[in-house]
């Protein structure tokens, strides 16, 4: 199956910094690509879709100004935890299709832990 | 509202026995249902996946059975072994470009 990559695995920071998290696909192009939240042993919360060369789409209740999303390439992107806060720890993972609108499926990165003290 | 509905929550096996996880939705616009398997710290990775116009597909030991009147599908995995325990998800394809819906998850554990 087709790889997704994520970078870091895990960041701790302070509150108040961003962080960024990277998503890449490694072997094939990703005109989408999808990030999602995942708290300790519940499902994956979908935050947004990343549409490449486009402006992200957010699910209802995800701050667009607290989680910025940049597609800038068909294997790369990026989402940036703006001034985080200890609520903002969590688990984040990314996903990306080979085939958006074709009957593909979703394959997904290792995910970043991330810990706001 | 949850779009896919999957139980149970947690289930226990013995090793060699049949895992049983069941999802429900009711969309009937879903075009597309993959299992995904998750172990602690680790993205989720496809395990299997079924189109509407099937109703049984087998990879191993792991099996999906579709029934679409019922909107309704599961897992069965035979011959359970301890490395299978994980959590699986259930997931459905809407039409709105590729996104997914999961289900809440089914912690499995298998006993040695």
């Amino acid at each position: 199956g087709a790889v997704v990559s994520q970078h870091p695995s895990w960041v701790i920071c302070k509150s108040g910094t961003s962080v960024k998290i990277e998503c890449r696909s490694l072997d094939f192009q990703a005109t989408t690509m999808f990030w999602y939240r995942q708290f300790p042993k519940q499902s994956l919360m979908l935050m947004a879709t990343s549409n490449e060369g486009s402006k992200a789409t957010y699910e209802q209740g995800v701050e667009k100004d607290k989680f910025l999303i940049n597609h800038a390439s068909l294997t790369l992107s990026t989402l940036t935890v703006t001034s985080a806060h200890p609520e903002d720890s969590s688990f984040y993972i990314c996903s990306a299709g080979e085939n958006p609108r074709g009957l593909g499926t979703q394959y997904f990165g290792p995910g970043t832990r991330l810990l706001v003290l | 509202q949850q779009q896919v509905k999957q139980s149970p929550q947690s289930l226990i096996v013995q090793k060699g026995g049949i895992s049983i996880i069941n999802c429900a939705y009711e969309n009937t616009a879903f075009d597309y249902f993959p299992w995904y398997q998750q172990f602690p710290g680790k993205g989720p990775a496809l395990l299997i996946a079924i189109r509407p116009d099937v109703s049984e597909k087998k990879e191993g030991r792991f099996t999906i059975s579709f029934n679409k009147s019922a909107k309704q599908f599961s897992l069965h995995i035979m011959d359970s072994q301890p490395g299978d325990s994980a959590t699986y998800f259930c997931a459905a394809r809407g039409s709105n470009f590729n996104k997914f819906y999961f289900g809440s998850g089914t912690k499995l554990n298998v006993k040695p």
